[in-house]
């Protein structure tokens, strides 16, 4: 069974461009979170898509956007780059789904390593 | 306040012997998962170990059992024989509550470091 899946690993972007991170979640999983890893800040929740629809989004400005397809693959989109959003972007798939308990584990990716010039 | 801490932000152990990660959380909600992740330098979040708020025993798996203390409210990981491989950042999460609230809440992490 394939894991997470996310491309590109490596990016290097110039301040004030966008950018766009795909995640193909596990095969059968609904959920799929976005984190950020940064080394100050440490893992912060972006948002989570089920089914297609944001869910819950965490405390991050307008420019960090996402999308879920129906084939609950997912992409996040960083508008208006700057410096501050170098870091490391993971996406988890689990099976979570309304009305669920929450305490289903999370299968990240490998990451996709932003750099912000 | 924070919801999962972490006090440890680098332990070092010695091959083969056991070690403790600690992490102690913070919520209201009756019902919440707790997680233990392994972070190597590669960058991938590796689950290892998972415990419900209503479970009755300590989860184990493999050489990591998670030592929940409900009352105290504390999730420590505990590593059996660590090996070299067992190097990494530690990460404690936990999940509350069922619905709509499906995100994780991290801990800062601990840097295990096994020496031969």
């Amino acid at each position: 069974k394939a894991g997470v899946t996310q491309t590109p690993r490596y990016l290097i972007k110039t301040r004030g461009q966008q950018v766009t991170l795909s995640c193909s979640p596990i095969s059968g999983h609904r959920s799929v979170s976005w984190y950020q890893q940064t080394p100050g800040q440490g893992l912060q929740f972006l948002f989570e898509y089920f089914s297609e629809t944001q869910r819950n989004k965490g405390n991050f400005p307008g420019r960090f956007s996402g999308r879920q397809f129906s084939n609950s693959r997912s992409e996040m989109n960083v508008s208006t780059l700057e410096l501050g959003d170098s870091a490391l972007y993971l996406c988890a798939s689990s099976l979570l789904s309304r009305g669920l308990i929450g305490n289903t584990e999370a299968f990240f990716g490998q990451g996709t390593r932003l750099t912000v010039v | 306040a924070q919801k999962i801490t972490q006090t440890q932000p680098g332990m070092f152990v010695q091959e083969k012997e056991a070690v403790t990660l600690d992490c102690t959380y913070d919520t209201s909600d009756p019902s919440y998962g707790l997680f233990w992740y392994k972070q190597p330098s590669s960058g991938e979040m590796i689950f290892l170990i998972y415990q419900g708020s209503y479970d009755q025993q300590n989860a184990t798996e493999g050489r990591y059992s998670l030592n929940f203390q409900k009352a105290r409210k504390s999730a420590n990981l505990v590593i059996s024989a660590s090996q070299l491989g067992d190097s990494a950042m530690y990460f404690c999460a936990m999940r509350e509550g069922g619905g709509s609230q499906g995100n994780l809440i991290f801990g800062k992490g601990t840097k295990l470091s096994v020496k031969p």
